[in-house]
């Protein structure tokens, strides 16, 4: 079975400061890692993704995420957070070959100007 | 990436009646999926629906209570049916990317049932 765990319910960081939402994973084999980020009232948009290859992977809006095999971790990071980052962000996981997507619960950041 | 439109935005419903949501995709797809995002709550996958054959559903999720359609490949309709308060959800439709890697999502359905 495939499963995603994010500890924190809510991030709170400064503006300008680094953001980490951290991500943890279980999966039988060899996983396809995604984050998405919600904003109020907006469905789930792509940051980015791990499938293969180098473990740091950049997205969207100056995100980063490093895939670490033996922590089975997936944490996102951003080096300078704007208040306009502030939005409910979700980690999710896809064993290769399952074409279910398990979600984690979610954290919330929240950036303080 | 895939434009995903879906309808009704939002509704409000009353108890025991029925709401049907559509989702089109601007380009085919061979899987559509549906998800419910509870208030506060993560994603629950409740069913793949493929075109031409019967829809597949998670466990926990049955076919009389969402009834799904796949007219075509670029089509999907999810039937909230004899809705109660605890359907009250957000309704997501989601497709992959032509890689089949990461899933796109429509904007959701904010539902509540009074």
């Amino acid at each position: 079975a495939q499963s995603v765990a994010q500890p924190e319910d809510q991030v709170n960081v400064a503006e300008g400061n680094p953001l980490t939402v951290k991500c943890t994973y279980s999966v039988s084999g060899n996983p396809y890692l995604f984050w998405y980020v919600q904003y109020p009232n907006r469905g789930l948009q792509f940051l980015l993704k791990y499938i293969t290859g180098d473990n740091l992977v950049k997205g969207s809006y100056g995100f980063e995420a490093e895939f670490n095999k033996s922590q089975t971790s997936f944490h996102l990071k951003k080096p300078s957070a704007l208040v306009s980052d502030s939005a409910l962000y979700f980690c999710a996981v896809r064993e290769r070959g399952n074409n279910r997507l398990a979600f984690g619960k979610g954290n919330q950041v929240v950036v303080i100007p | 990436s895939a434009v995903i439109s879906q309808k009704p935005s939002r509704d409000i419903c009353q108890r025991g009646t029925s709401l049907t949501i559509q989702c089109q995709v601007d380009s085919q797809v061979t899987m559509m999926f549906w998800y419910r995002q509870q208030p506060g709550q993560s994603l629950t996958l409740i069913a793949t629906a493929n075109q031409g054959s019967e829809a597949t559903y998670e466990s926990g999720f049955v076919i009389d209570k969402f009834p799904i359609s796949r007219p075509n490949l670029t089509f999907s309709t999810l039937t909230v049916s004899n809705m109660s308060p605890e359907d009250s959800s957000i309704y997501l439709c989601s497709v992959r990317s032509s890689d089949n890697t990461e899933a796109f999502f429509g904007q959701g359905t904010r539902l509540t049932v009074v």
